[in-house]
């Protein structure tokens, strides 16, 4: 069964301070990764996503992610945090046997500080 | 519209009723997703379709839960007599392409609220 685990419910950092959020997972078979966020009031956006290309993942508003399979790591940095990165970070897996179940992790909300 | 929509955005229910809960996913997707997600939780998977097909319905809790894709597009998860625990947002995303790698498109969700 597959599981995935975000440590961290809240993180804070200053503005302009590396943003790190923290993914591991557990997949019997090579998995599929997603980096979703949610700002208030709106849904998921997938922020990138790992498919078995490139393990460096880069995605939009100045995000990337490193797949690490021996750590079972997918965690999610940004260099400089701006105000607006301020909302709700979820980290999901899916797998590759033919199901289209995807597994979200329970997220970890970022504060940005002025 | 561009994206998926979601009605109605907040539904209050006396427990013991039932609810019905709409998705319009962006035209032409293939896939379509029923997510429910608790206070402070991430989103729990509830039911896949492919087209009209309902190919994986694991996540429903109990028989009280149903969806349907009639023909589809628009999609339709109905829960009967409504309980306290089935208070939570439910979410509804669509995809491209029938595929675990496709990105889906996720609605504003329903907060269904169970008195």
């Amino acid at each position: 069964a597959q599981s995935v685990t975000q440590l961290g419910s809240h993180v804070s950092v200053s503005e302009g301070a590396l943003v790190l959020l923290r993914c591991n997972y557990s997949s019997s078979v090579p998995p599929y990764l997603f980096w979703y966020v949610q700002y208030p009031n709106q849904g998921l956006q997938l922020l990138l996503k790992y498919t078995s290309a490139a393990t460096l993942v880069k995605g939009i508003n100045g995000f990337e992610a490193e797949f690490k399979k021996s750590e079972t790591s997918f965690h999610l940095t940004k260099p400089s945090a701006h105000m607006s990165d301020a909302a709700e970070y979820f980290c999901a897996v899916s797998d590759r046997s033919g199901g289209f179940k995807t597994i979200f992790g329970a997220g970890t909300r970022l504060f940005v500080k002025a | 519209g561009a994206g998926v929509s979601q009605s109605p955005r907040y539904k209050v229910a006396k427990r013991g009723q039932d609810v019905a809960l709409r998705c319009d996913p962006i035209s032409g997707h293939v896939s379509l997703f029923w997510y429910q997600q608790a206070l402070g939780q991430g989103p729990e998977f509830l039911t896949y379709f492919q087209n009209e097909a309902q190919l994986d319905k694991s996540g429903l809790p109990s028989d009280r839960f149903f969806a349907e894709r009639p023909e589809g597009s628009v999609s339709t998860l109905k829960i009967q007599r409504t309980q306290q625990e089935d208070s939570a947002v439910y979410l509804c995303a669509s995809s491209r392409l029938a595929a675990s790698t496709d990105t889906q498109y996720f609605g504003p969700g329903t907060r269904l609220t169970v008195l």
